[in-house]
This record gives C-alpha cells, structure tokens and sequence, in this order.
C-alpha cells in the first residue's frame, strides 16, 4: 500500500489561507469517505483535526476545514496562526493489503 | 482523563524480539479497535497494525511487519500489546498505540482520536 501523496511544505502569512491536498486512489480517498487529519508538533504525538473527510472533533478550531473531490483530499486552515506552524498528515481507510494509509507528511510554516 | 501511556521500547540488536504495551484509561477500552503507528526518525507516520475490540478478534498488519510483529490485548487489563520480533534496523521508530474514534461495528470515523506520547525502539548492533 503506497503513501498518499502530500506537498513536502505549504507556507503563508498570518491571517492568509492555505490548502494542503492529499492524494489517492479510488482503493482509499476515492474509495471512501474516511480521510482524516492528523496535526504533530516536533517530539510530540499526532492530534486528531479533522475526520471523515470534513468533521471536527470537538475541542478543534473552525480555521480548520476538510473536503474532498474524487481521489483528492484537502485541509484547509483559515485566518493563518503562528500556532499553526506544525507538520500536518492525512489518512484514509483502504481497501488494500492494509486498512489504513497515511499520507507523506506537509510542513506549514508561517512567515 | 482518557490516556494511553505505551512502554517496553529500548535498544535491539538486529534480529532480537521487543514487547511493547499500552496502557489504557478514562474510556471503555473493550469496545474500541486498537492501533499502532511509527514513525521514524525524521520521517512521516506509517500505520503498523491494529485489532479489533474484542480478544481474539481480527488483527490486521502492514506488509513491512506481517508474520514478524504481534497484536494482541488483554481487555481485563485494558492494555494493548505488540510483540516485535525478527527486529531490522529498518523498525528504528517512534510506536505509537493509537484508539479508533468510531465505537465497534461502526464505518464512520474511521481515525485515531487518542493517542499515547510514544515508545522508542532502536535497532542496531
């Protein structure tokens, strides 16, 4: 089961959007409504932002939106944080040898 | 508080065996598929293997580990294991034990809402 495909860094200014996109394939993203996203500060465990494909869980901020279109997924963080400056991965539940995949990982910085 | 709080990892000579567990607390781990993910040094986060909510149910595992590690759980303890053998310098990682969002049975929310702060595992000579 190969990775799904993130932008190795994805940057922006305070207050900017950005988008980070994940791709797949029809056995995973496409497959399913089952993409989550996972926020990690170095040294630290990944945090659950977003799950099937564009819910929140609760405690997480509303600057954060997930969608979804055929084999692509995206993150979006609104309204740019210095807070925000973590590396960020998708996943998805698949239909391959495994049931999970996870994605190569984006760096955001915020200038 | 919900927690799960993993140990065992340590230094492996290449070929050697580790057990790792993960103790769970603050919800009803009986009911919860159980995971674990790495993530090596520098490098991204790759799903390991996982089992379902109850003893003896289904395990499933990545290609990289299959028919070397072990998941299993003792849900009288509420803890989850994973039992490494055949160690490669290649399993050099963080473990971490991750619990599946959605309850038994479900299809939805399929991802990890709570994990535990990581075990390291060193395999060299």
């Amino acid at each position: 089961q190969s990775a799904l495909t993130q932008p190795a860094s994805v940057s922006g200014s305070p207050g900017q959007s950005i988008t980070i996109s994940c791709s797949g394939t029809s056995s995973d993203v496409g497959g399913y409504n089952s993409v989550s996203w996972y926020q990690q500060y170095p040294a630290k465990a990944p945090k659950l932002m977003i799950y099937d494909v564009s819910n929140r869980p609760s405690g997480v901020s509303n600057r954060f939106s997930g969608s979804k279109s055929v084999n692509t997924a995206s993150l979006t963080i609104s309204g740019l944080q210095a807070e925000d400056e973590a590396d960020y991965y998708c996943s998805s539940y698949t239909s391959g040898s495994t049931p999970y995949v996870f994605g190569t990982g984006t760096k955001v910085t915020v200038l | 508080e919900v927690q799960l709080l993993e140990s065992g990892g340590g230094l492996v000579q290449p070929g050697g065996s580790l057990r790792l567990s993960c103790a769970a607390s603050g919800f009803t781990f009986s009911i919860y598929a159980m995971h674990w993910v790495r993530q090596a040094p520098g490098k991204g986060l790759e799903w390991v293997s996982g089992m379902s909510a109850n003893s003896g149910g289904n395990t499933y595992y990545a290609d990289s580990v299959r028919g070397r590690f072990t998941i299993s759980r003792d849900n009288i303890k509420n803890t989850l294991y994973l039992q490494m053998n055949s160690l490669r310098v290649e399993d050099t990682a963080v473990y971490y034990c991750a619990k599946k969002f959605g309850l038994v049975g479900t299809t939805t929310q399929r991802a990890f809402d709570i994990w535990g702060q990581g075990t390291m595992v060193t395999v060299s000579s």
